[in-house]
């Protein structure tokens, strides 16, 4: 089994409804971020969270929200989605008690909003 | 405004060149520098990292050049394999903020 999992794996949903993208992960990890990938465009920053009582906004925040809602569960949400957001999402974890910054992330969870 | 700038995007190399990827970054208290690889319909893995306090680390075919002055740090992969085809992204920081990748192929 995966240790970041995301779900669903693939979407298709229509403007103007509401989405939740779930992260669960299995790596006792206290870090999660989730982030968008768009072609040439890298992987920008959604929101991030350093443990379960924290939350922190990334780079394109705006039209999303997240709920963290245990150390190994956290999701992505599209209030009401556009076409715009059309995109692949991947979350990932990280581990600050290691003293290894790396990150590891999920397979991704491609959105597209018609 | 992009706060790490990777180059080229795209990038064809023979079998058995060196692969050159550059990236810039503009943030001085930056201090964690890692390349992803990104295979396709897979998320990013780390490749190699490197921090500040060292000009180059290397792990097998990979190479990080870092130069702290001029703000720049380059990945290097010698001997390039097909499987090596794959997108690399630099990275800076935590949380991670990325360059805008650099797909690769490796051709025979």
């Amino acid at each position: 089994d995966a240790d970041v999992t995301q779900t669903p794996r693939n979407r298709i949903t229509k403007t103007g409804k509401r989405i939740m993208l779930e992260c669960s992960q299995t790596k006792g990890h206290d870090r999660m971020y989730w982030y968008r990938q768009d072609p040439g465009l890298g992987l920008r920053l959604i929101y991030y969270s350093f443990d379960v009582k924290d939350i922190n906004k990334g780079e394109i925040s705006d039209g999303y929200s997240v709920s963290r809602q245990a150390q190994a569960k956290f999701s992505l949400s599209l209030e009401s989605a556009i076409p715009n957001q059309t995109a692949l999402y991947f979350c990932a974890t990280s581990d600050s008690r290691s003293g290894n910054t790396e990150a590891f992330f999920g397979q991704g969870t491609r959105l597209t909003v018609v | 405004q992009q706060q790490v700038k990777q180059s080229p995007q795209s990038l064809i190399v023979q079998k058995g060149g060196i692969s050159i990827i550059n990236c810039a970054y503009e943030n001085t208290a930056f201090d964690y520098f890692p390349w992803y690889q990104q295979f396709p319909g897979k998320g990013p893995a780390l490749l190699i990292a490197i921090r500040p306090d060292v000009s180059e680390k290397k792990e097998g075919r990979f190479t990080i050049s870092f130069n702290k002055s001029a703000k720049q740090f380059s990945l290097h992969i010698m001997d390039s394999q097909p499987g090596d085809s794959a997108t690399y992204f630099c990275a800076a920081n935590t949380p991670l903020v990325f360059g805008k990748g650099t797909r690769l192929s490796v051709i025979a």
